[in-house]
């Protein structure tokens, strides 16, 4: 099983679909847990980092799972503009200088469509 | 804010050349790293550093060297470029080395070596 898998897609939605990605991870000690988002050809960008108890950024919300070891990402109203590839990370230390060990997935590519 | 800063955004170099990448970043930032992407495999580590005097091998550092010049720059070199080296090259930087910490990345150099 790899460290961190995510469905690759594409997914393909109509704009204001509300879309949901999931990523698994397999190293139950695993401390932290982000999404970033990564446009064709650039830089990725951090979406939300994912807290225990979940969070809400406006139209996105991130839920982590630890029991059935996964995070998830849930889009609503999508947007044309929300169209790129999210890319689930696992960190699984603690501590300080950890950063080195960052999981990245291979990310989920989403079309929104007109 | 420039934020995290590479060059050169794309570069040719025959197999056996040599090549300095180059990324500076202004957000005082401790930690700097060095990926490499390409398709299929995600983002990989090539090389980070800590701090300022300091630089260890992540996941795939043969071929490669850095330079961690001072707190704002942190170089990688190609001594002798192999095609197997034709990527899409990241520096990234972040701040606190807990476990939320956000990477911040440039805007990416597209090496190809023929």
């Amino acid at each position: 099983r790899k460290e961190v898998e995510q469905d690759p897609g594409p997914f393909n939605v109509p704009e204001g679909a509300t879309v949901a990605f999931n990523c698994t991870y397999s190293n139950s000690a695993s401390q932290s847990f982000f999404w970033y988002r990564q446009d064709c050809r650039k830089e990725p960008k951090l979406l939300m980092s994912v807290y225990s108890s979940g969070n809400e950024d406006g139209r996105f919300t991130a839920q982590l799972n630890r029991a059935s070891q996964y995070i998830s990402l849930l889009i609503r109203d999508s947007k044309l503009s929300d169209s790129a590839t999210y890319l689930c990370v696992v960190n699984p230390l603690r501590g300080a200088g950890n950063n080195r060990k960052l999981i990245w997935g291979l990310g989920t590519s989403l079309a929104v469509n007109p | 804010n420039a934020g995290v800063t590479q060059t050169p955004k794309f570069q040719v170099l025959k197999t056996g050349q040599s090549m300095t990448l180059q990324c500076a970043q202004d957000m005082n930032h401790n930690s700097m790293y060095w990926y490499r992407q390409d398709p299929g495999m995600g983002l990989r580590l090539i090389y980070y550093s800590a701090s300022e005097g300091t630089t260890d091998k992540g996941e795939v550092p043969n071929g490669y060297n850095v330079s961690r010049l001072n707190k704002r720059e942190f170089s990688l070199r190609l001594e002798s470029a192999a095609p197997s080296q034709t990527s899409v090259y990241f520096c990234a930087s972040s701040d606190r080395q807990g476990v939320r910490a956000e990477a911040f990345f440039g805007q990416g150099t597209r090496l190809t070596v023929v």
